[in-house]
């Protein structure tokens, strides 16, 4: 079945190191992918978007995420992490849903915390 | 600001009750789209249009219904609440049909 997966329910990091938040999607051609941050009490926020080209895409906020067709994932990275992204983050992938419609679906979210 | 509104930001109601949400897309998109947010089912797509016509749908209840209106402002009509349809429901909108989604701030409801 056409799925998102975010393996990490919550990660732990340190302010100033480094980040990587993984996705892995199921699906029989590339999709759309993106990654959205939602912080407590807020809507969701796009982080950035893969289409097609270019398989290293940067963000706004310092984020940027690769896409790797052999490995069917889209993971997010930033080198060096603020206490202000404390959230929770969303892999979502554009998936065929049948009779020609495409359907936006999100992986279960990861939430990030950040110790000063 | 995403530019996509959502009316009311909370609401409180008793079960049986039924309540409408309402959402104003971005300038110029077409496709809006709503979502229920629960602490136990994560974000779930609920339903799509796109102008003015039903896209694609999810795991909507029967129970609810959404309809996008000549102007593309977006209902989402919840009926016969029960206490588990506490959720927090947001609206987004695209441009095309599959295109990045724009999400509102949502709407918090609770059913006491």
């Amino acid at each position: 079945a056409q799925s998102v997966t975010q393996p990490d329910i919550h990660i732990t990091v340190s302010e100033g190191a480094s980040l990587e938040l993984r996705c892995n999607y199921s699906y029989g051609a590339t999709p759309y992918l993106f990654w959205y941050v939602q912080s407590p009490g807020q809507g969701l926020q796009l982080l950035l978007k893969y289409f097609s080209g270019d398989t290293l895409v940067q963000g706004i906020k310092g984020f940027e995420a690769e896409f790797k067709r052999s490995q069917s994932s889209f993971n997010l990275r930033k080198p060096s992490v603020h206490w202000s992204d404390a959230a929770e983050y969303f892999c979502a992938v554009v998936l065929y849903s049948g009779a020609g419609s495409y359907q936006l679906t999100f992986g279960k979210g990861t939430k990030l915390s950040v110790i000063p | 600001d995403s530019g996509v509104t959502q009316t009311p930001k909370h609401l409180i109601t008793a079960t049986g009750q039924r309540v409408t949400l309402r959402c104003s897309p971005r300038s110029g998109d077409l496709s809006v789209y709503w979502y229920q947010q629960s602490l136990d089912q994560g974000l779930q797509f609920l339903i799509q249009y796109y102008n003015g016509e039903e896209r694609a749908k999810g795991n909507i209840l029967e129970r609810f219904s959404a309809q996008q209106f000549p102007d593309l402002h977006s209902e989402l009509n919840l009926s016969s609440l029960e206490l588990g349809d506490s959720a927090l429901y947001f609206c987004a909108s695209s441009e095309g049909p599959d295109g990045e989604a724009f999400f509102g701030q949502g709407t918090r409801l609770t059913v006491v």
